[in-house]
């Protein structure tokens, strides 16, 4: 089984719309979860840590499942410039575990 | 400086050449990273060095030498390289090891061809 696994999508969504996704991770001591993204030929940046409690940060929100060992990233009011692959990241005892990356395609 | 530099940006090189990757950052952070990725595949970590000492090597092949002069310096040394090597190669840092709250900072990369 992968470490952290996610749906690659892609989810292609109109401009406006609300678009979320998932992603599971199998080691239960897993400390730190983050969502990155990457856009084409680029390096991963940062979106957002992921914490217990679920965290937003404008459009932008997160949730934190531990007893079920999955993350989610919920993008409202899709732009455009949202399009990108998004990875989920785990963070375990020494290193990070990435998943294979969700692409979503926002069209005008 | 939020920044993690690598350099060159490009390079092409021929299965005898010798070349080296370079990643800076001046954030503080100490321990520092190589990942390679493949087109539409996750990063794959390679080596990880906590305050300059190698602490990880996951299996890479001789022919991938890394060096961390100081804190804030990682060199990746390449050597007789194969085709199957052209990858996206990225740096990261983050504050230390392990499991931190912040995650990882990213270089842009370096876009190796081996021909």
């Amino acid at each position: 089984r992968k470490e952290v696994e996610q749906d690659p999508g892609p989810f292609n969504v109109p401009e406006g719309a609300t678009v979320a996704f998932n992603c599971t991770y199998s080691n239960s001591a897993s400390q730190s979860f983050f969502w990155y993204r990457q856009d084409c030929r680029k390096e991963p940046k940062l979106l957002m840590s992921v914490y217990s409690s679920g965290n937003e940060d404008g459009r932008f929100t997160a949730q934190l499942n531990r007893a079920s060992q999955y993350i989610s990233l919920l993008i409202r009011d899709s732009k455009l410039s949202d399009s990108a692959t998004y990875l989920c990241v785990v963070n375990g005892k020494v290193k990070l575990s990435f998943g294979a990356g969700t692409t979503v395609t926002v069209r005008a | 400086d939020t920044e993690v530099t690598q350099t060159p940006k490009h390079l092409v090189m021929g299965m005898t050449n010798k070349k080296s990757l370079k990643c800076e950052q001046h954030m503080g952070h100490r321990a520092m990273y190589w990942y390679k990725q493949k087109a539409k595949k996750p990063p794959e970590l390679m080596f990880v060095y906590s305050y300059e000492k190698l602490s990880i090597n996951e299996s890479v092949p001789s022919r991938f030498s890394p060096e961390c002069p100081n804190s804030s310096l990682l060199n990746l040394h390449l050597h007789a390289l194969q085709p199957e090597d052209s990858a996206l190669y990225l740096c990261a840092s983050s504050q230390d090891g392990g499991a931190h709250p912040l995650g990882y900072t990213f270089g842009s990369g370096t876009r190796l061809t081996v021909v």
